[in-house]
C-alpha cells in the first residue's frame, strides 16, 4: 500500500522562474493538503483540494496555485518565484470523509537562487 | 485562526528515560489532534493521534495525555531510544475548518 508520494524530490530554480510540484495520495484518499516547511519550522498550510476544488486557502499569495485531479492526484505550482519561496513542501493527504489524521509525503525540496 | 505553542524546543534524555512534549492550543476543535516525528531529509511521519473526547491514548512507548479544559495535549516517549533521535511536531485541527496548525517542533536527542 503506498503511502503519498511527491516528485521531484528536489528542485533549484532562479528568482522569476515558475514551478510545478506533484502528489500522488495515499491509496484510499481523495484530499490533498499542501504545506510549506521553512527550515527549523513547523509546517504552514497553502491549501486544500476536495473534489477538484480548492475547498481552503492559508495565508499565502495568489503565486500559489493547484490543481486537483480526477483520480485524486495533485499539482502545486508557483510563478515568479521568489527567494523565500525556499522550503521543503509537503504534501498531505487523507480521506474526506473519514475525519482521519492527514498523511504527509517526503516533500520537495525547492531551492532558489 | 487555531494557534498552537509547542515546548520544549529541544530536549536531551538518556536511553532509557522518559521524553516529554507538551502543547497548548487556543480554539475549540472536534477532529484528530496527531504527534508527527519528523527524521532530517523526511517528510513528517504520523506518530499518533487522539481525538478530544478521550483523555489518553497509548500506542507501544508513546502516550497522548489529552486536557480538553485546559487546551493542552502532550506526548510521552517511555524507555527513549537513540532511534527516537528526530524532531516532534504536535498539530491542532480547527473549529469547522480543513488544516492542521503546527507547533514549532521539538528537537528531541537520546543519549546512548
Amino acid at each position: 500500500d503506498a503511502g503519498v508520494t511527491q516528485s521531484p524530490t528536489h528542485l533549484i530554480k532562479t528568482r522569476g522562474q515558475q514551478v510545478t510540484l506533484r502528489c500522488s495520495p495515499k491509496s484510499g484518499h481523495d484530499t490533498v493538503s499542501w504545506y510549506q516547511q521553512a527550515l527549523g519550522q513547523g509546517p504552514q498550510f497553502i491549501f486544500q483540494y476536495y473534489e477538484e476544488e480548492e475547498r481552503q486557502r492559508g495565508n499565502f499569495p495568489d503565486r500559489f496555485s493547484g490543481h486537483q485531479f480526477p483520480n485524486y492526484s495533485s499539482e502545486l505550482n508557483v510563478n515568479a518565484l521568489l527567494l523565500g519561496d525556499s522550503a521543503l513542501y509537503l504534501c498531505a493527504s487523507h480521506s474526506g470523509d473519514s475525519n482521519q489524521p492527514q498523511h504527509f509525503g517526503d516533500g520537495t525540496r525547492l531551492s532558489i537562487l | 485562526q487555531q494557534q498552537v505553542k509547542q515546548s520544549p524546543q529541544s530536549l536531551i534524555v538518556q536511553k532509557g528515560g522518559i521524553s516529554i512534549i507538551n502543547c497548548a492550543y487556543e480554539n475549540t476543535a472536534f477532529d484528530y489532534f496527531p504527534w508527527y516525528q519528523q527524521f532530517p531529509g523526511k517528510g513528517p511521519a504520523l506518530l499518533i493521534a487522539i481525538r478530544p473526547d478521550v483523555s489518553e491514548k497509548k500506542e507501544g512507548r508513546f502516550t497522548i495525555s489529552f486536557n480538553k479544559s485546559a487546551k493542552q495535549f502532550s506526548l510521552h516517549i517511555m524507555d527513549s531510544q537513540p532511534g527516537d533521535s528526530a524532531t516532534y511536531f504536535c498539530a491542532a485541527p480547527g473549529y469547522n475548518d480543513y488544516k492542521l496548525s503546527f507547533g514549532a517542533g521539538t528537537t528531541v536527542t537520546v543519549r546512548a
